[in-house]
């Protein structure tokens, strides 16, 4: 299957301070992306919706400002969690479609391994 | 809106035993509905889809049919395996309402030799 491919796969910040999540679809192009943050034991919530060329859609609550989505590319969007607080810590996940398999809705979403942000 | 709701877990089972995981949706149009799985460290994999009612997906000897009338999709296995241990999650897309992927809370299975 198509892959998906999500740097770094951890990171430790400090407080304060910025940290990006790159996402790249490294053998199909994808106009959307999703971000996923996962909880632990628990769900993986959508945070926003990525597209290509532009603005993210975010969930309801989920502030648009502190987490920024980029989308610069058919395979590759950026998550920056700003000014990162250790409420932020958690594990995130993209998601990309391959908009090649043809009805959107029978294309399943590939997942990213997953980034583990861990703000000290 | 649309929702996922899949049983509490976490399910702890001996190997060879039959698995049941619930899973129940709410959605206003046709949604697809898919089966992930996440194995310890590691990102969510498609395990299994149904695109609409009747289908049956299956792979890796689990199944899951896709009930309209009882808007459920329950995942099934006859005979697990200590590799089958990890975290299952049941979502759907429904392509009325921006074809987002929404997960149920997912169900940590363990299998113990």
């Amino acid at each position: 299957g198509a892959v998906v491919s999500q740097h770094p796969s951890r990171v430790i910040c400090k407080s304060g301070t910025s940290v990006k999540i790159e996402c790249r679809s490294l053998d199909f192009q994808a106009t959307t992306m999703f971000w996923y943050r996962q909880f632990p034991k628990k769900s993986l919530m959508l945070m926003a919706t990525s597209n290509e060329g532009s603005k993210a859609t975010y969930e309801q609550g989920v502030e648009k400002d502190k987490f920024l989505i980029n989308h610069a590319s058919l395979t590759l969007s950026t998550l920056t969690v700003t000014s990162a607080h250790p409420e932020d810590s958690s594990f995130y996940i993209c998601s990309a479609r391959d908009m090649g398999q043809g009805l959107y809705r029978n294309t399943e979403a590939f997942f990213g391994q997953g980034t583990r942000l861990t703000v000290v | 809106g649309n929702s996922v709701t899949q049983m509490e877990g976490p399910v702890t089972l001996s190997e060879e035993a039959f698995l049941t995981i619930n899973c129940t949706y709410t959605a206003t149009g046709y949604p697809s509905l898919f089966w992930y799985v996440q194995y310890p460290g590691e990102g969510l994999q498609l395990l299994l889809k149904a695109t609409k009612a009747d289908d049956k997906g299956s792979n890796k000897g689990f199944e899951a049919t896709y009930r309209k009338e009882t808007t459920s999709f329950h995942l099934e296995k006859g005979s697990v395996q200590v590799s089958d241990s990890a975290v299952y999650f049941c979502a759907l897309s429904d392509p009325g309402r921006d074809d987002k992927i929404i997960f149920g809370k997912g169900t940590r299975l363990h299998i113990l030799p």
